[in-house]
């Protein structure tokens, strides 16, 4: 079955304690973003990456790290987590960015920081 | 890079009648526009998209309408149903931004008895 799995799916961690956020998907994807949900504020993108060593910053990529060291998997790090990072967080993957294909998201992950 | 606005930000409809969310994109390289759903709690999912080579798209009873030259595109969902309430995200892609896909903030949509 296609799907893009994530996890933690539920955290509730302390400031300060690096945490990692696990994204993998088995379709052989070239792209995978990650994308944080807060109330009111709709998909807001934190990096994306076309492919396997290729990230870039999305919208609010302070405070996130990402890697792409093989293609299925997109961990998301958060070196010294701050309460303003508590949301609910998406990982997403495509066969390749845009063009016509489909995105697919994992189920979510909701991270509380105290 | 590319924005994405969305209106209306909320749309209450009775049941039954018809609903119309729009969008606008700023970058006129943007060649693909999906639709996704989301519900209380659950992922986001792809309900409706479309390529900038056609003008509109329908799928029973929700519909895309794309208007290259005004950089907007609509959905529409006909004789609505309570289950059909949710959030409505529009996105774009553009090759400009090596296709890196921007949502719009969503419309929440209810639909009441």
């Amino acid at each position: 079955e296609a799907q893009v799995t994530q996890n933690p799916r539920y955290l509730i961690t302390v400031t300060g304690k690096k945490l990692t956020v696990t994204c993998s998907q088995n379709m052989n994807h070239e792209y995978m973003s990650w994308y944080r949900q807060d109330p009111g504020l709709g998909l807001r993108q934190i990096y994306y990456s076309m492919n396997v060593e290729v990230t870039d910053k999305g919208d609010v990529p302070e405070g996130y790290k990402v890697s792409r060291k093989e293609k299925r998997n997109f961990p998301l790090i958060l070196e010294s987590p701050s309460p303003n990072q508590t949301s609910l967080y998406f990982c997403a993957s495509s066969l390749s960015g845009g063009s016509g294909n489909t995105i697919y998201f994992g189920e979510g992950s909701w991270l509380t920081v105290v | 890079g590319e924005n994405v606005e969305q209106h209306p930000s909320t749309l209450s409809v009775q049941e039954g009648d018809s609903a119309v969310i729009k969008c606008t994109y700023s970058d006129s390289a943007s060649n693909y526009f999906p639709w996704y759903k989301q519900e209380l709690g659950k992922r986001p999912q792809l309900i409706i998209d479309i390529r900038s080579n056609v003008g509109e798209k329908k799928d029973q009873r929700i519909a895309v309408t794309l208007n290259k030259t005004a950089k907007h595109f609509s959905l529409h969902i006909t004789e609505t149903q309570p289950e059909d309430s949710a959030v409505y995200f529009c996105a774009a892609s553009s090759y400009n931004y090596g296709q890196n896909f921007v949502f719009g903030p969503g419309t929440r949509l209810s639909v009441l008895p």
